[in-house]
């Protein structure tokens, strides 16, 4: 049974720094890697989706890479900024049969301050 | 494009009432839609999945005869809570995923629906 793990629960940071996420899963046979975006009392957006053959994938000033041989994927945030304060939550869809059924991590509560 | 809107938003209903929760995608033909719930601070958990014109496929630990899906058309899903009691307040998410996404896998996910029983 796949389980997806998230590092740190919660994270504070002044406006500026860049700053990284931390998932990790434990079946490598996936499918693919997704990062979304929380914001209190709604649904989901996704950020950066990455296919198990590719390493990274980059939109703005998120860069989200993975690697499928240690179970790892990490959301790299540059120049953070007040309005990126949300809960970040990763995804690993599942191969095989599953036809991609999402197990999601706990995620990380990141909060941004001027 | 690949919006999937869900309604009601936010939904109070009395112990023992019913209610209907619409998932339906607007710009595409969503083959497979999954329904999740969500705890105050917690994860998305996968209650089902819900090919078009087929039953539901229900993960461990949910009860079908309580959780009522129905995928009757290619851009409408909805699950029904039957006899609702305090304990399944909860939000509830869904999403859809297209022909394209038999390939990707990308699922686009509705913007929720806040339940509390009363």
């Amino acid at each position: 049974k796949q389980e997806v793990t998230q590092i740190p629960a919660a994270l504070s940071v002044p406006e500026g720094e860049n700053l990284v996420l931390n998932c990790s899963f434990t079946d490598s046979a996936i499918y693919n890697l997704q990062w979304f975006r929380q914001d209190p009392g709604k649904g989901l957006t996704s950020l950066l989706l990455i296919q198990s053959s590719q390493r990274e994938q980059t939109s703005g000033r998120l860069n989200a890479s993975l690697d499928k041989s240690s179970g790892r994927s990490t959301l790299y945030i540059a120049a953070s900024q007040p309005g990126d304060s949300a809960t970040y939550l990763c995804a690993a869809a599942a191969g095989g049969t599953s036809y991609g059924k999402l197990t999601f991590g706990q995620g990380t509560i990141l909060t941004v301050h001027p | 494009g690949a919006v999937v809107s869900q309604h009601p938003s936010r939904v109070i209903c009395k112990s023992g009432t019913s209610v209907k929760i619409e998932c339906r995608s607007l710009d595409f033909q969503a083959t497979t839609m999954f329904w999740y719930r969500q705890f105050p601070k917690k994860s998305l958990m996968l209650m089902a999945t819900s090919n078009e014109g087929s039953k539901a496929t229900y993960e461990q630990g949910v009860e079908k005869d309580k959780f009522l899906i129905n995928h009757a058309s290619l851009t409408l899903s909805t699950l029904t809570v039957t006899s609702a009691h305090p304990e399944d307040s909860s939000f509830y998410i869904c999403s859809a995923r297209d022909w394209a996404g038999l390939s990707t896998r990308e699922q686009f996910f509705g913007p929720g629906t806040r339940l509390t029983v009363l």
